[in-house]
């Protein structure tokens, strides 16, 4: 079962615009990360969130994380080209470490 | 330094076969974990390995099983394919066990007719 839900579903925006996606989850987490999947291939790591940060910053990439509303958000500025791809937020279940996929935000960024 | 590997990269099979496929992490690390990717179901948690044992188990039949060798490289089996079994694959390594920054090889895409 998954834990997180990413929301929008699918997401199109033009090249030099912002694109946010959410995901919510559902149990306690020890740290919350987001990958990028291009079409069909092997996930890349983008950031980790530990659950007693609630903002981090890597390049055009910036996360938050609200424990209270067991939700996160993923801003990527200025997009490009290059940046379409699937988006997944992963959590570790409640007292396991499994990492739990989220349903994923496909993005796609128009030239 | 290396990424993960995976072997093959495409594998067509008929229902009933059994397929084994393979992984090889990154060097230094000794967390080898598998996923299952369809569409329907999404990315799905397979099974963990670390030091050659299995640490976590995902919500799948005994007809997935796997096994790590001392080297790391670790080895997905599925037995009796069924159609719903065609999926992408998807191995990650990771320096300690856990869920912590994975990195994923590229898949192996199964499909069973």
């Amino acid at each position: 079962s998954q834990q997180g839900e990413e929301d929008p579903q699918a997401l199109s925006i033009q090249e030099g615009e912002n694109a946010t996606m959410n995901c919510s989850y559902k149990t306690s987490i020890n740290n919350l990360q987001w990958y990028r999947q291009n079409s069909g291939r092997g996930l890349v790591h983008l950031i980790l969130i530990r659950s007693n940060e609630r903002e981090k910053h890597s390049g055009r990439l910036r996360v938050t994380l609200d424990t209270s509303k067991k939700s996160s958000s993923l801003l990527i500025t200025a997009s490009r080209a290059a940046d379409t791809a699937s988006y997944f937020c992963a959590t570790e279940r409640d007292n396991t470490d499994k990492l739990i996929f989220g349903t994923g935000t496909r993005l796609q960024v128009f030239p | 330094k290396a990424g993960v590997t995976q072997t093959p990269r495409y594998l067509i099979k008929t229902r009933g076969q059994q397929v084994t496929l393979s992984c090889s992490p990154i060097s230094g690390h000794r967390s080898v974990s598998w996923y299952q990717q369809t569409p329907g179901q999404g990315l799905q948690f397979l099974f963990e390995y670390f030091s050659e044992t299995q640490r976590n188990k995902g919500n799948f039949p005994g007809r997935f099983s796997g096994r790590q060798f001392s080297n790391s490289r670790s080895e997905m089996n599925v037995s009796t394919l069924e159609l719903g079994d065609s999926a992408l694959y998807l191995c990650a390594s990771s320096l300690i066990a856990g869920g912590n920054e994975q990195f994923f090889g590229p898949g192996t895409r199964l499909t069973v007719l």
